[in-house]
Parts: C-alpha cells; structure tokens; sequence
C-alpha cells in the first residue's frame, strides 16, 4: 500500500512569507501529526488531527497551524516566516496508535 | 521542558557488539514508549515498543527496557551491524495523547 506522501519535499522561501505543506496519509488512516525536526532539538510535535478535528497541540506560536479534510489529507501552513523556521517538517499517520505511527520523508523548508 | 531525554548524542560500536541507547522521561504518566529509527532523507520507522507494565520487550536482535522507578528505558541491539547506524528516537506517551520524542541519539556502527 502506498506510504505517507509529503508534498513539497523541498521549499526555499523568504522571511515574512507564507508556506502551506501537504501530507497525504495510508489510506485508512484517520489521525495525522506533524513534527518540526531540527538539529538537536528533536521532533519537536506541532499537533495532530483526528477526524478533521484537531486533537492535540504543541507549543508552538500561532503562526503554525493546521487542518485536515474529510479525506484524511493534512494541510500545515506557517504565516510571517522567520529564519528559525527552517527544518525538516515531518507527518505521520496512524489508524489511532502509535506503534501505527507511519512517517513520511519530510518537507525540508529553508528560510533565507 | 524535555520531557523525554537522550543524554548521548552519539554513540560508536563496533560490528558484532551490544550497543546500548538509553533514554530518560520525566513525567510519570506515560504509559507507553517506542523506538524509531531514522535514517538520512527519510522519515523515522518504527522499531519497538513495550507498555508500562511490562519490563522488558524482545523482537529479534533488539529488546527494550523499562525501568519505571528510575524513569528510564534502554535500547539493546545484539549483534549490532553496520546497517543499523541511523539516528534513533526515543518516545513516550500517554492515552490519545500526543507522542513524545526525545532529541535523538547518533549511533555508528563501524565494520
């Protein structure tokens, strides 16, 4: 079966813009989180969304946010980018348990 | 606030050996803990995990360990290989609760 797609795989913007990252999870699958990867922090976790309801939440600013359609596909967006935004940005779904967890590659952004 | 901590970076065994990656929680709750493994340009796979109210969980060359006591859980991989040199996440979590993940630890396994 087809894995977790993540669309961009790379992005290259400028500071104060906005992004929008897409991740398509396994079929079947209800429950997306995403992850902020960077050197030495760890996956640091953004929030998860189950049934197009957003479950859980990290500590990040506002200017991260989410969403998910009735298909399961997720959707991150990052408004007035900052430099220290730049990382890996990782989703995973599951049927609803971890040992489910199924990863994608990531969308590396870069923020110049 | 890291709730889940890998004090080692980086980690250097030799081929055949045990490599041991260990892993601290600070928060009592959890109740659930895995590990995943990441390599370069992909996103981490899952590896092993074991509940809380079990000690110890087996699943060929790799076990886990969990000391509720001391907060702790380690990683065993027997015979370690040169393929298993990856970065390798530990994380916890509690009931539908978000999941955890520590910073990572670097493990080389050298022929």
């Amino acid at each position: 079966k087809a894995g977790v797609t993540q669309t961009p795989r790379y992005l290259i913007k400028t500071r104060g813009q906005q992004v929008t990252l897409s991740c398509s999870p396994i079929s079947g699958h209800r429950s997306v989180s995403w992850y902020q990867q960077t050197p030495g922090q760890g996956l640091q976790f953004l929030f998860e969304y189950f049934s197009e309801t957003q479950r859980n939440k990290g500590n990040f600013p506002g200017r991260f946010s989410g969403r998910q359609f009735s298909n399961s596909r997720s959707e991150m967006n990052v408004s007035t980018l900052e430099l220290g935004d730049s990382a890996l940005y990782l989703c995973a779904s599951s049927p609803d348990h971890p040992e489910g967890y199924t990863f994608g590659s990531g969308t590396r952004l870069t923020v110049v | 606030d890291q709730q889940v901590k890998q004090n080692s970076p980086s980690l250097s065994v030799q081929e055949g050996r045990i490599s041991i990656l260990n892993c601290d929680y600070t928060n009592s709750m959890f109740d659930y803990f895995l590990w995943y493994k990441k390599y370069p340009a992909e996103g981490p796979t899952f590896l092993i995990s074991i509940s809380s109210i079990k000690d110890k969980n087996e699943d060929g060359r790799f076990t886990v360990f969990l000391n509720k006591s001391a907060k702790h859980l380690s990683l065993h991989i027997v015979p370690s290989q040169p393929g298993d040199s990856a970065v390798y996440f530990c994380a916890a979590k509690t009931s539908y609760d978000k999941v955890i993940f520590g910073p990572g630890t670097s493990l080389s396994v050298i022929p």
